[in-house]
């Protein structure tokens, strides 16, 4: 199947710093991503839809200016949480449609601990 | 956003014995998805399914596209230790979207 990496895999910042974490697809071109949060045993909760080349679309409740999403390439979308809190430890999980067979696949996930 | 109505939530079986789980929408879907997570990690893609009453395997995994597009089931044959995650069903209507099921658990006791 198709590839999609994410990085880094876990990360432990301190609180205010920001945290940017990649996502991308190594073997196909991917015009839409996703980005989801996931809490421990609960299914994914998705955040907002990246698109290549515009801006990324929101789900309601999450904060634009908190997350930011970048989409500047085919391959690679980036997901940037600013001014990290606490309360913004979680595992993060991003995916890609792959338009060939219309499959959705995800990278390996980042886990985020802000202290 | 939309979530899928998955059950069981949580099996505990024998090693050897059959697992049955499914998920069901009030929305009709074009696409359903089914995936395997263990902790720490992404979800893996199992079975893709196109068509009502497609019947998709892979390995001991079975996957099929209800006829009526608004359910999918998943049945894994003979499950081994190494079968221990959680799995997800996905559906996809018109648009890009992907709705989640909210998981089954599954622990398989050698």
């Amino acid at each position: 199947g198709a590839v999609v990496s994410q990085h880094p895999s876990r990360v432990i910042c301190k609180s205010g710093t920001s945290v940017k974490i990649e996502c991308r697809s190594l073997d196909f071109q991917a015009t839409t991503m996703f980005w989801y949060r996931q809490f421990p045993k609960q299914s994914l909760m998705l955040m907002a839809t990246s698109n290549e080349g515009s801006k990324a679309t929101y789900e309601q409740g999450v904060e634009k200016d908190k997350f930011l999403i970048n989409h500047a390439s085919l391959t690679l979308s980036t997901l940037t949480v600013t001014s990290a809190h606490p309360e913004d430890s979680s595992f993060y999980i991003c995916s890609a449609i792959y338009s060939i067979g219309e499959k959705l696949f995800f990278g390996s996930g980042t886990q985020l601990s802000v202290l | 956003g939309q979530q899928l109505n998955q059950s069981p939530q949580s099996m505990f079986i024998q090693e050897g014995e059959d697992v049955s789980m499914n998920c069901t929408s009030s929305s009709i879907f074009n696409t359903w998805l089914w995936y395997k997570q263990e902790p720490g990690e992404g979800p893996v893609l199992l079975i893709a399914l196109y068509k009502a009453g497609e019947l998709t395997s892979n390995g001991r995994l079975t996957a099929q596209f209800g006829i009526t597009r608004k359910d999918s089931f998943l049945n894994i044959s003979a499950s081994i230790p190494s079968d221990v995650g959680i799995y997800f069903c996905a559906g996809r209507t018109e648009g890009v979207q992907f709705y989640f099921g909210t998981g089954t658990s599954l622990t398989v006791i050698p």
